[in-house]
């Protein structure tokens, strides 16, 4: 059964600092893996999409990191803004188990200004 | 509509009661899937419909939850003899593409039905 853990639970970190989101899964054999971002009250934004084939996707200040092997994924932000607070999400489809959307538990993010 | 849209937004039910939460995907969207949110957790998948056909209900936790989409577009989710442990966000989600190629693209989310049972 896939599970996804995401490291640390919550992060506090002043404005302007760089700073890496982890995100790990036990099974391999996935077809993507997507990171999201939610606030409170509200629904989720996606923020970046990778399919299994590839090691990474930038957007912006974002940059997201697929080992495969190793069962992680790795969200970088930089230049963190007060904006960037959020709950951020780490989520995999499986090739097995119905294809099912397997989300973390998240990273509850403050940038504090 | 430019998003997706859920309604109501909260819902307070007695216990034992029948709840119905309504998803609006954004039009044209092939893939649609429900999800249940538990404070300070991440979603868990319910169910998957492509298009009017639910492919995928194993994540329903029992059988008094029941998801509809009979014509392709709007889609209900129904709670029978609501549960205390029913009380949680419920997301309804979109993705462009069905079958395989929906579940592996962007999914884009409603603001979700913060159901509270008493």
């Amino acid at each position: 059964k896939q599970e996804v853990t995401q490291i640390p639970a919550a992060l506090s970190v002043p404005e302007g600092e760089n700073l890496v989101l982890n995100c790990s899964f036990t099974d391999s054999a996935i077809y993507n893996l997507q990171w999201f971002r939610q606030d409170p009250g509200k629904g989720l934004t996606s923020l970046l999409l990778i399919q299994s084939s590839q090691r990474e996707q930038t957007s912006g200040r974002l940059n997201a990191s697929l080992d495969k092997s190793s069962g992680r994924s790795t969200l970088y932000i930089a230049a963190s803004q007060p904006g960037d607070s959020a709950t951020y999400l780490c989520a995999v489809i499986g090739l097995t188990g119905g294809f099912k959307t397997i989300f973390g538990a998240g990273t509850r993010l403050f940038v504090k200004a | 509509g430019a998003g997706v849209s859920q309604s109501p937004r909260y819902k307070v039910a007695k216990r034992g009661q029948d709840v119905a939460l309504r998803c609006d995907p954004i039009s044209g969207h092939v893939s649609l899937f429900w999800y249940q949110q538990a404070l300070g957790q991440g979603p868990e998948f319910l169910t998957y419909f492509q298009n009017e056909a639910q492919l995928d209900k194993s994540g329903l936790p029992s059988d008094r939850f029941f998801a509809e989409r009979p014509e392709g577009s709007v889609s209900t989710l129904k709670i029978q003899r609501t549960q205390q442990e029913d009380s949680a966000v419920y997301l309804c989600a979109s993705s462009l593409g069905g079958g395989r190629q929906g579940w592996g693209e962007t999914q884009y989310f409603g603001p979700g039905t913060r159901l509270l049972v008493l």
